[in-house]
């Protein structure tokens, strides 16, 4: 089963208003990371937040991350029609090994 | 520029016959994956490596095999593909996780294949 699970599966709002999609994984971590893919192209990494970090910034992307309830949320402000595009979440579970598991992702929508 | 490139893009081929999608990263990662993506499902990993010679299975291994024999190249080969099969496939890399986890991957840009 998929590690990472997004919420919700799709969202849409108007240009200017922010957006918030959250995470929940099933295993402790050593870092959660935000991916975005672009209809159907390869993903590109957003931001990545280590377990002992809560939160973290990047432009007009902001990270949270609560490892007690196992959880990551991602909030886009001020979104423009250029952020249409869908979410993932990717983690890293520590149970051994190398794997990278991915949420099926929110399919963010901004109308113009 | 840094790239992950894959080919081919796109395939349309039948039950049975073997195939490889080829995947090659001009940055020096040790680490490469390969990835298949279904509506609803988002990212399923199939196998990953960490170093030339070095694989290791993902969620969903079977039907797939993957060989490491240089740094740049991690080519995803279906020895008889079946109609399951069908599916968006992405290769990625990234340098070496560490022990503050995985590295963010570079991802190429996907080979879409119809198995009939």
């Amino acid at each position: 089963s998929q590690q990472g699970e997004e919420d919700p599966q799709a969202l849409s709002i108007q240009e200017g208003e922010n957006a918030t999609m959250n995470c929940s994984y099933k295993t402790s971590i050593n870092n959660l990371q935000w991916y975005r893919q672009n209809s159907g192209r390869g993903l590109v990494h957003l931001i990545l937040i280590r377990s002992n970090e809560r939160e973290k910034h990047s432009g007009r992307l902001r990270v949270t991350l609560d490892t007690s309830k196992k959880s990551s949320s991602l909030l886009i402000t001020a979104s423009r029609a250029a952020d249409t595009a869908s979410y993932f979440c990717a983690t890293a579970p520590n149970t051994g090994g190398f794997k990278t598991i991915f949420g099926a992702g929110t399919r963010l929508f901004v109308k113009a | 520029e840094a790239q992950v490139t894959q080919n081919p893009r796109y395939l349309i081929t039948v039950t049975g016959k073997k195939l490889t999608v080829t995947c090659s990263q001009n940055m020096n990662h040790e680490y490469m994956s390969w990835y298949r993506q279904d509506p609803g499902l988002g990212l399923r990993q199939i196998y990953y490596s960490m170093n030339v010679e070095v694989t290791d299975k993902g969620d969903v291994p079977e039907g797939y095999k993957v060989s490491r024999k240089e740094k740049r190249n991690f080519p995803l080969i279906l020895e008889s593909p079946s109609p399951n099969q069908t599916s968006l496939y992405f290769c990625a890399s990234s340098a070496l996780p560490d022990r503050g986890g995985a590295q963010p991957q570079h991802f190429g840009d996907g080979t879409r294949l119809s198995i009939l």
